[in-house]
């Protein structure tokens, strides 16, 4: 089975801090994406990757880096965090690009900005 | 710009109905489409997959199709069981992107 695994299940950080939310699949996917999830506005993605050191902006990039140096890890960056920032937070992955990819999904990171 | 809607938001239901949830897309150039369980608080569980060559798609109790002309597909529970009780999303694939519905909230009365 697929394992997509995010680094914290919740987080509490302080405006003005740099956060970082990774993220580990272990199934060698060349794509990874970073989403995220409020109510009233369902998943909107912030940024994926098709493959290492390359990146591409989603719908929501603003306010985000993103970093991805080995395969298997994509790493979120809030640079400097603010409480609109507050939200859970999705990863995924999935291999390829045809009629037959499939996305799976991590357990999720609730980011609170205080 | 794929747009995905699901109707109802909600719903609720006793034990043994079955269930029917809808999802409709704009653009029918998709690759695939995906049906998602979420619990709360929680991560999203991949339940179906059908592609766009496909009509439907199966796994035990679940039933899930598609009609890309019109740009609807329909995920069927049949008996549905307490245990069912979470928000179901479905997602589109254009090339690299899935596009999401805001969900489908279900609740399941024993």
């Amino acid at each position: 089975d697929v394992k997509v695994t995010q680094s914290s299940r919740y987080l509490v950080k302080r405006t003005g801090e740099k956060v970082f939310l990774e993220c580990v699949q272990d199934m060698d996917h060349e794509n990874m994406f970073w989403y995220r999830q409020d109510p009233g506005l369902g998943l909107r993605l912030i940024y994926f990757s098709y493959d290492v050191k390359m990146k591409e902006k989603g719908d929501i990039p603003e306010g985000y880096s993103v970093s991805r140096e080995k395969k298997e890890r994509f790493s979120l960056i809030l640079e400097s965090a603010s409480t609109n920032q507050t939200s859970m937070y999705l990863c995924a992955s999935s291999l390829g690009t045809g009629g037959r990819t499939e996305a799976f999904f991590g357990q999720g990171t609730r980011l609170t900005v205080v | 710009k794929q747009e995905v809607t699901q109707i109802p938001a909600a719903l609720s239901v006793p034990e043994g109905e079955n269930l029917v949830l809808n999802c409709s897309f704009t653009d029918s150039a998709i690759y695939n489409l995906q049906w998602f369980r979420q619990d709360p608080g929680k991560g999203l569980t991949s339940l179906l997959l059908i592609q766009s060559s496909q009509r439907e798609q199966t796994s035990g109790r679940l039933n899930a199709s598609l009609d890309k002309s019109s740009g609807r597909s329909t995920l069927y529970i049949a008996a549905s069981q307490p245990g069912d009780s979470a928000t179901y999303l479905c997602a589109v694939r254009n090339d690299y992107k899935l596009s999401f519905g805001a969900g489908t909230t279900v609740t399941v009365r024993a």
